[in-house]
């Protein structure tokens, strides 16, 4: 079985603040997605990283893929309240194996 | 535009009793998966389909059963319900072959078992 091993489990941070979040293996993934997942809701996408090396931004959060696709990181710029949630990573060995997920970090952001 | 429909939204049981969780998609996804969210466990993978007639089994199968008849439909069974079954229940759907196909996940279905 893949692991995906998530850091930190909980991170409260005041709104403006920076933070990463990180998501490691012993394995190669061939692709990474990061998930959001509010209270109540199932987990929203927010990227995917295919590439050893990829970085993506989407508006303040920043991922990047390791190079050796074992591991992943997520970069949020100056946090607001609204980026509180529990944010996921999931790994795929290939096109039709299942979706592996970590356990999450739970983010709280203070106004 | 409903995606994955998941239904009920809570449900209470007694030990013992039977239940199907529904879950229906309407975007044509060949997989479908079945998933449990409990408290510090992250997503677990119960049971997964690639397609019709095809059901596999993840990573914690034991006390649910799946059948997928036709590709819209992949209800999941507890044939005989167990308190270690309370949990947060998520449906999901994506198109089978590129790895880095969009997950569609349902709201979710609460289950607890008394």
């Amino acid at each position: 079985t893949q692991l995906l091993e998530q850091s930190p489990q909980f991170l409260s941070i005041q709104e403006g603040e920076n933070l990463t979040v990180y998501c490691n293996s012993s394995s190669v993934f061939s692709s990474l997605q990061w998930y959001r997942q509010e209270p109540g809701e199932g987990p929203v996408l927010l990227v995917t990283v295919v590439t050893g090396g990829e970085v993506k931004k989407l508006k303040r959060l920043t991922f990047q893929f390791g190079d050796a696709r074992k591991d992943s990181s997520l970069h949020i710029t100056a946090a607001q309240p609204g980026d509180t949630g529990l944010y996921l990573c999931a790994g795929r060995n290939s096109g039709n194996t299942p979706l592996v997920f970590g356990k999450g970090t739970r983010l709280s952001v203070i106004a | 535009n409903a995606g994955v429909t998941q239904t009920p939204k809570f449900q209470v049981l007694k030990t013992g009793q039977s239940m199907t969780l529904q879950c229906a998609q309407d975007m044509n996804h060949e997989y479908m998966s079945w998933y449990r969210q409990d408290p510090g466990m992250g997503l677990r993978l119960i049971h997964y389909s690639v397609g019709a007639g095809i059901t596999d089994q993840g990573e914690v199968p034991n006390g649910y059963n799946v059948s997928r008849s036709t590709t819209e439909d992949f209800p999941l069974r507890l044939l005989s319900a167990a308190p270690s079954q309370t949990s947060v229940y998520f449906c999901a759907s994506r198109r089978q072959g590129r790895t880095g196909n969009t997950i569609y996940f349902g709201e979710g279905s609460w289950l607890t078992v008394v």
